[in-house]
């Protein structure tokens, strides 16, 4: 059974500190993607990586897929409240899902 | 209205009602889905529509039954649900009607969830 594990569960930091959450599986994926889902809204796409080592750039979101297509990370510079959110991974177009790291940036 | 609109957004219902969720699309897609999200779990994939053909029901339990009227509508109709249902229940639309996790601009765009609570 294909899995993918999120980490941290959970993060608080203060604003304009940097923070890097992993998405991991033993598993390889044809693709990956994260969403962000804020509070009383659903999962809204962020990035879709599909090469090994590719690294996608979203204005300080910073995304990259593990060289065996087995992982991904997502780091987040000089993180602002308006980041908050649960960030969830998928893999091969949502087939596969984590469960998620809720993310608190304190202004 | 545009985008993926889902209500209501809050349901209390108890063991023995019947309610239902809707959920309706104005992008045009062609495919609708049904999820379920649980605290600190994977979202669950329930339903998969294409062209208002069922095409997944993810072993989900019969006191859960998917309606789909036209691909612009989705309704999950509840009956006798029980406390480990309470969740929220998100429906999303693709405008690809391939299998799931085919290649291609297969993006996911959600509704907001309809939150359930069983008592």
């Amino acid at each position: 059974t294909q899995l993918l594990e999120q980490s941290p569960q959970f993060l608080s930091i203060q604003e304009g500190e940097n923070l890097t959450v992993y998405c991991n599986s033993s598993s390889v994926f044809s693709s990956l993607q994260w969403y962000r889902q804020e509070p009383g809204e659903g999962p809204v796409l962020l990035v879709t990586v599909v090469t090994g080592g590719e690294v996608k750039k979203l204005k300080r979101l910073t995304f990259q897929f593990g060289d065996a297509r087995k992982d991904s990370s997502l780091h987040i510079t000089a993180a602002q409240p308006g980041d908050t959110g649960l960030y969830l991974c998928a893999g091969d177009y949502q087939l596969i899902w984590g469960a998620g790291t809720k993310l608190i940036i304190k202004p | 209205e545009t985008g993926v609109t889902q209500t209501p957004r809050h349901l209390v219902m108890g063991m023995t009602n019947k309610k239902s969720l809707k959920c309706e699309q104005h992008l045009g897609h062609n495919a609708m889905y049904w999820y379920k999200q649980s605290a600190k779990k994977p979202l669950e994939l329930m339903f998969v529509y294409n062209f208002k053909e069922q095409t997944e029901n993810n072993s989900v339990p019969s006191r859960f039954s998917p309606e789909c009227p036209n691909s612009s509508h989705l309704f999950l109709h509840l009956h006798t649900l029980q406390p480990e249902d309470s969740a929220l229940y998100l429906c999303a639309s693709r405008p690809e009607a391939g299998a799931i996790g085919s290649w291609g601009a297969n993006v996911l765009t959600f509704g907001a969830g309809s939150r359930l609570t069983v008592l």
